[in-house]
């Protein structure tokens, strides 16, 4: 299994770029990477995945070096509502007949006003 | 309709109880799974649906036992629980993207007394 360490914790200014870095070492060739958001009480929602590259979509940017042996959530300008908890996960995705996953143990981003 | 829903929100039964948690989506997804989060965690796979076939997490006690009645609804039976047991159990639901593009519930917190 992928293991997966990620900061456990973040301060930023509303309106800042953030980045979270989550470090996976022994990734795997079939092996994804996502990030996903969570509030208190909530479900995680689903951020972004990617492979390889940069992976960009309405709410984050996805950056991963040609090595995949670590990755960068970006967030532009985060504002309050973005107070949440950050989790990467490295697994396969369909079809490659595995199921490990390797949650990291999350990042607790704090906005401050 | 992008909803997982899951009933019930809060449940509190006693260690010789027998309940079912349920979960629904409507999204036309073929994957459904069962995650156990413990507080200040990170989610743990439990359980698996592909097709409505179950592929069994090894590490999962069998006081807890799955169900998929059709593609759309997963049922967690639950008998005989500890108080270690008690977490958030979530629901989650993929298309293609498999077990790590997927859309949660918001869970249901259990309580074992």
């Amino acid at each position: 299994l992928a293991k997966t360490t990620q900061p456990i914790s973040m301060d930023s200014y509303e309106g800042q770029e953030v980045n979270i870095t989550c470090s996976h070492n022994n990734i795997a060739t079939n092996d994804y990477i996502t990030w996903y958001q969570q509030f208190p009480s909530q479900g995680p929602r689903f951020i972004i995945q990617g492979y390889k590259t940069k992976v960009t979509n309405e709410v984050a940017s996805l950056f991963i070096p040609a090595d995949r042996k670590s990755s960068t959530l970006s967030l532009p300008r985060v504002s309050l509502s973005d107070t949440a908890v950050y989790y990467c996960l490295v697994g396969a995705a369909w079809g490659a007949g595995s199921y490990q996953l390797t949650f990291g143990k999350g990042t607790k981003l704090s906005v401050i006003p | 309709d992008t909803e997982v829903t899951q009933t019930p929100k809060h449940l509190v039964m006693g260690m010789t109880n027998k309940k079912s948690l349920k979960c629904e989506q409507h999204m036309g997804h073929r994957a459904m799974y069962w995650y156990k989060q413990k507080a200040k965690k990170p989610p743990e796979l439990m359980f698996v649906y592909s097709y409505e076939k179950l592929s069994i997490n090894e590490s999962v006690p069998s006081r807890f036992s799955p169900e998929c009645p059709n593609s759309s609804l997963l049922n967690l039976h639950l008998h005989a629980l500890q108080p270690e047991d008690s977490a958030l159990y979530l629901c989650a639901s993929s298309q293609f993207g498999g077990p790590t593009e997927a859309f949660f519930g918001q869970g249901t917190r259990l309580t074992v007394v």
